[in-house]
C-alpha cells in the first residue's frame, strides 16, 4: 500500500514569487508520481507526472518537480507564480504493477497575494 | 476534442434512495475510474474499468457499484444513500490501461445527501 503526505495544506504567496509545494510518499514498491491541479468547481488537471528517467520533471504551466527516491520526495515548484495559479494541487502516486488506483496526498490550497 | 463528460452536474437525494451517475470518457478513451473527494477523506479510488471489465475496486460498500458499456460509457451506483456519501464524484479515462498515460478528469458530480 502506499501514501502521500502533504505537508502543507495551505500556501500564501506573493504574486511572481518563487513557490515550493512539498509532497512526500510511502511504499514498499516502486511508484509512479504525479501531480495534478484543481480550479473551483472543476475537476482535476495533470500539471506532471514521473515515471522514470531524468528526476526533475517539467509540465504545463511552467511547474516543475523533482523526484528524490532517497527522501521519498516528490516536491513541485514555479520560479514565479501568477494569480492564475490560485488552485488546490494534490500530489498522487500509483504502483508500477498493474494496480490502476491513484492514491491521492490531501492536498495544498496556494493563494497568491496580488 | 470533447472532455470527460459528467452527468447530471449537481443531484440532491433523500436518505436511503439510491442514485446513478453517468460519465462519457473521451473518445477512444477505454479505461474508465471513479474517485470520491470529500473535505473529510479528500480524494479516495471507487472502481475502475477497461472494456467493461472492473479491474480494481476501492474500500468502499456494497452499496457502490458501477458498470461499464460497449462504447465505453460508465455508471455509478450508490443504493440506500447516507448522509455521509455526500460528496464529488470524479470519472476519469485514459487511453489504455496504465495510470502512468494519464487520467483525464471531468468536472464532476457534486451529490448532496439531506
Amino acid at each position: 500500500a502506499q501514501s502521500v503526505t502533504q505537508l502543507d495544506s495551505q500556501v500564501p504567496v506573493f504574486e511572481e514569487a518563487p513557490v515550493e509545494l512539498r509532497c512526500n510518499y510511502s511504499s514498499s514498491v516502486s511508484v509512479y508520481l504525479f501531480w495534478y491541479v484543481q480550479y473551483p468547481n472543476q475537476g482535476l488537471q495533470l500539471l506532471l507526472k514521473y515515471l522514470s528517467g531524468s528526476t526533475l520533471v517539467k509540465g504545463i504551466n511552467g511547474f516543475e518537480a523533482e523526484f528524490n527516491k532517497s527522501q521519498t520526495s516528490f516536491h513541485l515548484r514555479k520560479p514565479s507564480v501568477h494569480i492564475s495559479d490560485t488552485a488546490e494541487y494534490f500530489c498522487a502516486v500509483s504502483d508500477r504493477f498493474g494496480n490502476e488506483k491513484l492514491t491521492f496526498g490531501t492536498g495544498t490550497r496556494l493563494t497568491i497575494i496580488p | 476534442k470533447a472532455g470527460v463528460t459528467q452527468t447530471p452536474r449537481y443531484l440532491i437525494k433523500t436518505r436511503g434512495q439510491q442514485v446513478t451517475l453517468s460519465c462519457s470518457p473521451i473518445s477512444g478513451h477505454r479505461s474508465v475510474s471513479w474517485y470520491q473527494q470529500t473535505p473529510g477523506q479528500g480524494l479516495q479510488f471507487l472502481f475502475e474499468y477497461f472494456s467493461e471489465t472492473q479491474r480494481n475496486k476501492g474500500n468502499f460498500p456494497g452499496r457502490f457499484s458501477g458498470r461499464q458499456f460497449s462504447n465505453s460509457r460508465s455508471e455509478m451506483n450508490v443504493s440506500t444513500l447516507e448522509l455521509g456519501d455526500s460528496a464529488l464524484y470524479l470519472c476519469a479515462s485514459s487511453l489504455s490501461q496504465g495510470v502512468s498515460v494519464g487520467y483525464t478528469f471531468g468536472s464532476g458530480t457534486r451529490l448532496t445527501v439531506v
